[in-house]
This record gives structure tokens, sequence and C-alpha cells, in this order.
């Protein structure tokens, strides 16, 4: 069965200091990823997506970025964070086109 | 640009009543509806997928109905418990790959 991962559960960063967030996903091959940030009373919103090593599509413009080192390896990265980037960050993947499946979230307060 | 909307936003009921909730979107050229549950800081657990060619999808107690030509979702829940409790979230998806989400309704089952 598939499963996916994410690490750091929790995480307390200092504004301007960078950020790195990881997602992994086992049993299936070529997934499509990606990675929302939920924040209070805002909803879900998608950052990024890819549909294969090395393709990332960003949906809004930002000071996050993102990558796909491995094919079932993203990362969400920041070089200096902001205040505005504090909230709850989600991998998820899917096959093509079909159900998408969500990690545990990783939960980012910026000081 | 499709847009979600989930109504109501909050939702409290006793124990054992049969409940609806909504879930309407802007562009009906969608490829499916997807609704979630959403426990309080974790991630999110897909619950039913209904493709457009659909009109409905059964999980157990859960029934999810799908209307394109109105742009409109239902997900009906027989005989709510207190485990009910959660937040659940629709989403549409209308590009090849990307969801798009409604903020979700609140509910809260009393035992």
């Amino acid at each position: 069965s598939q499963t996916i991962h994410q690490w750091p559960a929790t995480l307390v960063q200092p504004v301007g200091s960078p950020l790195s967030l990881e997602c992994t996903v086992e049993g299936t091959s070529n997934p499509n990823l990606y990675w929302y940030r939920q924040a209070a009373g805002r909803g879900l919103q998608l950052l990024f997506y890819s549909v294969g090593i090395g393709q990332i599509s960003s949906e809004v413009p930002q000071n996050l970025s993102a990558s796909r080192p491995q094919d079932r390896q993203f990362i969400l990265s920041s070089k200096k964070l902001l205040l505005s980037d504090s909230g709850f960050y989600l991998c998820a993947w899917s096959g093509i086109p079909s159900e998408q499946y969500f990690g545990p979230g990783t939960r980012l307060t910026v000081t | 640009k499709q847009e979600v909307t989930q109504i109501p936003a909050a939702l409290s009921v006793p124990e054992g009543e049969n409940l609806v909730l909504n879930c309407s979107f802007t562009d009906s050229a969608i490829y499916n509806l997807q609704w979630f549950r959403q426990d309080p800081g974790k991630g999110l657990t897909s619950l039913l997928l209904i493709q457009s060619s659909q009109r409905e999808q059964t999980s157990g107690r859960l029934n999810a109905s799908l209307d394109k030509s109105s742009g409109r979702s239902t997900l009906y829940i027989a005989a709510s418990q207190p485990g009910d409790s959660a937040t659940y979230l629709c989403a549409a998806r209308s590009g090849y790959s990307t969801l798009t989400f409604g903020k979700g309704t609140m509910l809260l089952v009393s035992p």
C-alpha cells in the first residue's frame, strides 16, 4: 500500500531563516506530487505541483520554491522566511488523474 | 477560475441525526470532485471521489452526490456519531492535476 511521509511535524523558525520541508511517498511510482498551505480562515491553497522529476509548476508567486530531486521525493524550501509563511503545510500525491492522498502535515510557525 | 463554496461553515447536531453538507462550484467543467475529512492538527483523509460521469458514490454511512449542471455536490452522513466530528472539505478537479478546495464545514456531533 502507498504511504506518504512528511517531516518535520512541527517547526518554529525566526524571520529571515531558511526552510526545508520534505515529503516522500512509498509504494507507488511516478506520482503527481503537490504542496499545499493551509492558513487559518483561508482554506487550502495549492503552492506547487509536479508531474515528474525536475518538473515543477508554481501556482502562486511567493518566496517559496519546490524541488523534486527523486521520483518520490518533494521538497519545499525558502531562503528567507516571512511571518506570512506561517501555516500548516501539506504534501499530497495522486495517480494520473485520480484521488489525492495527503500526508500528516508540518505546522510551521515563523516568529 | 474555479471557486468552491461550502455551506454551512459550521454545524452542530445531536448524535443519531442524518445530515447534509453542501458544496457548490462555479465551473461545471470538472474531472471529478473529492470529499475529505480533516481532524484538528491533522492531514486530510479522502472519503469519497466522484468522477464527472458519476452521480453518486457511497461508503458506509456516507453518500456523496454530484450534479455538474447545477454545480453542486452534497455529502450525506447517516446516523451521525461523535466520532464523525471533524472538518469536511470538498475539492473540485478542474485542471489536469489540480484541486480547488472549499473552506470546509466544521461538524460537531454531540453525544
